[in-house]
Protein backbone atom coordinates (compact mmCIF):
# COMPACT_ATOMS: atom_id res chain seq x y z
CA UNK A 1 0.00 0.00 0.00
CA UNK A 2 1.56 3.65 -0.99
CA UNK A 3 2.55 5.85 1.77
CA UNK A 4 3.15 9.51 2.64
CA UNK A 5 4.57 10.44 5.84
CA UNK A 6 5.11 14.08 6.50
CA UNK A 7 7.10 15.68 9.37
CA UNK A 8 6.50 17.55 11.69
CA UNK A 9 2.62 18.08 11.61
CA UNK A 10 2.70 20.82 13.60
CA UNK A 11 5.16 23.59 13.93
CA UNK A 12 5.10 27.15 15.48
CA UNK A 13 7.69 29.67 14.05
CA UNK A 14 8.44 33.03 14.69
CA UNK A 15 7.80 35.75 11.79
CA UNK A 16 10.75 35.77 10.08
CA UNK A 17 12.24 32.37 10.47
CA UNK A 18 13.13 29.99 7.99
CA UNK A 19 11.40 26.24 8.04
CA UNK A 20 12.06 23.16 6.90
CA UNK A 21 8.90 20.68 6.17
CA UNK A 22 9.89 17.02 5.19
CA UNK A 23 7.90 14.38 3.27
CA UNK A 24 9.20 10.75 2.76
CA UNK A 25 7.30 8.05 0.65
CA UNK A 26 6.93 4.74 -0.46
CA UNK A 27 4.72 4.13 -3.58
CA UNK A 28 5.05 1.76 -6.53
CA UNK A 29 5.38 3.13 -9.79
CA UNK A 30 5.98 6.63 -8.45
CA UNK A 31 5.69 9.51 -11.15
CA UNK A 32 5.51 12.51 -9.04
CA UNK A 33 5.62 14.08 -6.21
CA UNK A 34 3.05 17.25 -5.43
CA UNK A 35 2.95 19.95 -2.54
CA UNK A 36 -0.16 21.50 -2.06
CA UNK A 37 -1.05 24.45 0.36
CA UNK A 38 -4.13 24.08 2.59
CA UNK A 39 -5.69 27.38 4.39
CA UNK A 40 -9.28 27.07 4.97
CA UNK A 41 -10.57 24.64 2.08
CA UNK A 42 -9.05 24.19 -0.94
CA UNK A 43 -5.50 22.67 -1.28
CA UNK A 44 -3.67 25.40 -4.03
CA UNK A 45 -1.42 23.71 -5.58
CA UNK A 46 2.79 24.55 -5.18
CA UNK A 47 4.73 22.82 -6.76
CA UNK A 48 5.09 19.14 -8.81
CA UNK A 49 8.10 17.26 -8.65
CA UNK A 50 9.56 14.26 -10.70
CA UNK A 51 13.00 14.42 -10.97
CA UNK A 52 15.89 13.95 -8.32
CA UNK A 53 18.29 17.21 -7.47
CA UNK A 54 16.23 19.76 -9.27
CA UNK A 55 15.02 22.57 -6.88
CA UNK A 56 11.81 24.25 -7.86
CA UNK A 57 11.66 27.77 -6.63
CA UNK A 58 8.39 30.03 -6.46
CA UNK A 59 9.03 33.49 -4.45
CA UNK A 60 10.50 32.53 -0.82
CA UNK A 61 9.17 28.64 -1.59
CA UNK A 62 11.27 26.17 -2.64
CA UNK A 63 11.39 22.32 -2.66
CA UNK A 64 13.73 19.43 -3.78
CA UNK A 65 12.90 15.71 -4.17
CA UNK A 66 15.22 12.37 -3.53
CA UNK A 67 14.39 9.77 -5.35
CA UNK A 68 17.09 7.54 -4.09
CA UNK A 69 16.35 8.29 -0.69
CA UNK A 70 12.56 8.65 -1.15
CA UNK A 71 11.71 11.90 0.43
CA UNK A 72 11.70 15.89 -0.43
CA UNK A 73 11.50 19.07 1.49
CA UNK A 74 9.63 22.07 1.79
CA UNK A 75 11.86 24.88 2.32
CA UNK A 76 9.54 28.55 3.31
CA UNK A 77 12.58 31.17 4.05
CA UNK A 78 11.69 34.84 5.82
CA UNK A 79 8.07 33.56 6.74
CA UNK A 80 5.50 35.68 6.74
CA UNK A 81 1.93 35.59 8.91
CA UNK A 82 0.13 34.65 5.93
CA UNK A 83 2.51 31.87 5.36
CA UNK A 84 0.50 30.12 8.28
CA UNK A 85 -1.55 26.67 6.85
CA UNK A 86 -1.56 23.24 6.42
CA UNK A 87 0.78 22.10 4.05
CA UNK A 88 -0.01 18.62 2.13
CA UNK A 89 2.44 16.67 0.48
CA UNK A 90 0.73 13.72 -1.91
CA UNK A 91 2.52 11.38 -4.34
CA UNK A 92 0.98 10.34 -8.01
CA UNK A 93 1.90 7.30 -9.35
CA UNK A 94 1.60 5.81 -12.72
CA UNK A 95 -1.94 3.87 -13.20
CA UNK A 96 -1.67 0.35 -14.52
CA UNK A 97 -4.31 1.17 -16.74
CA UNK A 98 -1.69 3.65 -18.28
CA UNK A 99 -2.09 7.79 -17.35
CA UNK A 100 -2.33 8.99 -14.01
CA UNK A 101 -3.11 7.61 -10.30
CA UNK A 102 -4.87 9.15 -8.25
CA UNK A 103 -2.51 11.04 -5.05
CA UNK A 104 -1.95 9.59 -2.15
CA UNK A 105 -1.44 12.54 0.54
CA UNK A 106 -0.17 13.04 4.19
CA UNK A 107 -1.70 14.23 7.12
CA UNK A 108 0.13 17.67 6.38
CA UNK A 109 2.15 19.84 8.80
CA UNK A 110 0.37 22.48 10.39
CA UNK A 111 2.60 25.80 10.11
CA UNK A 112 2.04 28.81 12.33
CA UNK A 113 4.06 31.94 11.94
CA UNK A 114 3.54 34.08 15.29
CA UNK A 115 4.20 38.18 14.68
CA UNK B 1 -10.97 31.61 -15.96
CA UNK B 2 -12.95 29.51 -13.64
CA UNK B 3 -11.56 27.84 -11.20
CA UNK B 4 -13.07 24.15 -10.25
CA UNK B 5 -16.82 24.54 -8.83
CA UNK B 6 -18.47 22.62 -6.30
CA UNK B 7 -21.71 22.75 -4.75
CA UNK B 8 -22.96 22.93 -2.29
CA UNK B 9 -20.49 24.32 -0.07
CA UNK B 10 -22.42 22.62 3.42
CA UNK B 11 -24.94 20.30 3.66
CA UNK B 12 -26.29 17.89 6.94
CA UNK B 13 -28.28 15.07 6.30
CA UNK B 14 -29.21 12.27 8.54
CA UNK B 15 -28.04 8.74 8.71
CA UNK B 16 -29.42 6.41 6.12
CA UNK B 17 -30.35 8.90 3.39
CA UNK B 18 -28.04 10.09 0.07
CA UNK B 19 -26.97 12.64 -0.60
CA UNK B 20 -25.30 14.34 -4.53
CA UNK B 21 -22.43 16.42 -4.67
CA UNK B 22 -21.54 18.32 -7.87
CA UNK B 23 -18.14 19.90 -9.39
CA UNK B 24 -17.13 21.59 -12.39
CA UNK B 25 -13.95 21.04 -13.62
CA UNK B 26 -11.69 23.87 -14.39
CA UNK B 27 -11.82 24.85 -18.06
CA UNK B 28 -9.49 23.10 -20.46
CA UNK B 29 -9.45 20.14 -17.80
CA UNK B 30 -11.21 16.77 -18.32
CA UNK B 31 -10.21 14.31 -15.85
CA UNK B 32 -12.10 14.65 -11.84
CA UNK B 33 -11.16 13.15 -9.00
CA UNK B 34 -12.77 13.19 -5.95
CA UNK B 35 -11.13 13.31 -2.42
CA UNK B 36 -12.54 12.80 1.20
CA UNK B 37 -10.68 14.66 3.43
CA UNK B 38 -11.78 13.78 7.44
CA UNK B 39 -10.89 16.35 10.04
CA UNK B 40 -7.20 16.71 10.63
CA UNK B 41 -6.50 13.89 7.69
CA UNK B 42 -4.88 14.54 4.71
CA UNK B 43 -7.48 13.68 1.39
CA UNK B 44 -7.99 10.34 0.82
CA UNK B 45 -8.64 9.23 -3.24
CA UNK B 46 -12.23 8.09 -3.58
CA UNK B 47 -12.19 7.81 -7.84
CA UNK B 48 -11.36 9.16 -10.80
CA UNK B 49 -13.35 10.04 -13.99
CA UNK B 50 -12.62 10.27 -17.68
CA UNK B 51 -14.32 10.12 -20.87
CA UNK B 52 -17.10 9.92 -18.84
CA UNK B 53 -15.79 6.30 -17.10
CA UNK B 54 -14.69 5.80 -13.45
CA UNK B 55 -11.26 5.00 -14.34
CA UNK B 56 -9.48 3.86 -10.61
CA UNK B 57 -11.01 3.65 -7.58
CA UNK B 58 -9.86 4.05 -4.04
CA UNK B 59 -10.04 1.98 -1.53
CA UNK B 60 -14.13 3.06 -0.98
CA UNK B 61 -17.22 1.45 -0.51
CA UNK B 62 -20.14 0.48 -3.47
CA UNK B 63 -22.09 3.18 -1.15
CA UNK B 64 -19.88 5.75 -2.76
CA UNK B 65 -20.61 5.97 -6.73
CA UNK B 66 -20.29 8.59 -9.60
CA UNK B 67 -21.02 9.87 -12.93
CA UNK B 68 -19.20 12.20 -15.39
CA UNK B 69 -21.52 13.93 -17.88
CA UNK B 70 -20.15 15.22 -21.65
CA UNK B 71 -19.51 18.61 -20.51
CA UNK B 72 -16.77 16.76 -17.97
CA UNK B 73 -18.53 18.38 -14.85
CA UNK B 74 -19.18 15.24 -12.30
CA UNK B 75 -21.02 13.79 -9.37
CA UNK B 76 -20.34 12.23 -6.31
CA UNK B 77 -23.35 9.96 -4.81
CA UNK B 78 -23.57 8.31 -1.23
CA UNK B 79 -25.98 6.20 -0.20
CA UNK B 80 -27.09 5.12 3.41
CA UNK B 81 -24.86 7.59 5.01
CA UNK B 82 -23.15 7.04 8.14
CA UNK B 83 -21.84 9.11 10.97
CA UNK B 84 -18.25 8.23 9.60
CA UNK B 85 -19.25 9.62 6.20
CA UNK B 86 -18.94 13.47 7.40
CA UNK B 87 -16.04 15.35 5.97
CA UNK B 88 -14.84 17.54 3.41
CA UNK B 89 -15.27 16.19 -0.01
CA UNK B 90 -12.70 17.79 -2.42
CA UNK B 91 -13.25 17.35 -6.22
CA UNK B 92 -9.82 17.94 -8.45
CA UNK B 93 -9.19 18.52 -12.05
CA UNK B 94 -6.73 18.16 -14.29
CA UNK B 95 -5.94 17.62 -18.14
CA UNK B 96 -5.96 14.65 -19.56
CA UNK B 97 -4.24 11.05 -18.42
CA UNK B 98 -0.61 11.95 -18.83
CA UNK B 99 -1.11 14.95 -17.12
CA UNK B 100 -3.41 13.98 -14.33
CA UNK B 101 -0.63 14.67 -11.34
CA UNK B 102 -1.08 18.09 -11.71
CA UNK B 103 -4.33 18.51 -10.12
CA UNK B 104 -6.03 21.34 -8.87
CA UNK B 105 -8.92 21.38 -6.08
CA UNK B 106 -12.24 22.89 -5.91
CA UNK B 107 -13.65 24.56 -2.21
CA UNK B 108 -15.05 21.18 -1.34
CA UNK B 109 -18.36 20.32 -0.01
CA UNK B 110 -18.45 19.99 3.88
CA UNK B 111 -21.47 17.35 4.47
CA UNK B 112 -22.51 16.23 8.43
CA UNK B 113 -24.04 13.44 8.74
CA UNK B 114 -25.89 13.58 11.86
Amino acid sequence: EDKVVQSPLSLVVHEGDTVTLNCSYEVTNFRSLLWYKQEKKAPTFLFMLTSSGIEKKSGRLSSILDKKELFSILNITATQTGDSAVYLCAVGAAYSGGGADGLTFGKGTHLIIQP
Amino acid sequence: DAGVTQSPTHLIKTRGQQVTLRCSPKSGHDTVSWYQQALGQGPQFIFQYYEEEERQRGNFPDRFSGHQFPNYSSELNVNALLLGDSALYLCASSWGLAGGYEQYFGPGTRLTVT
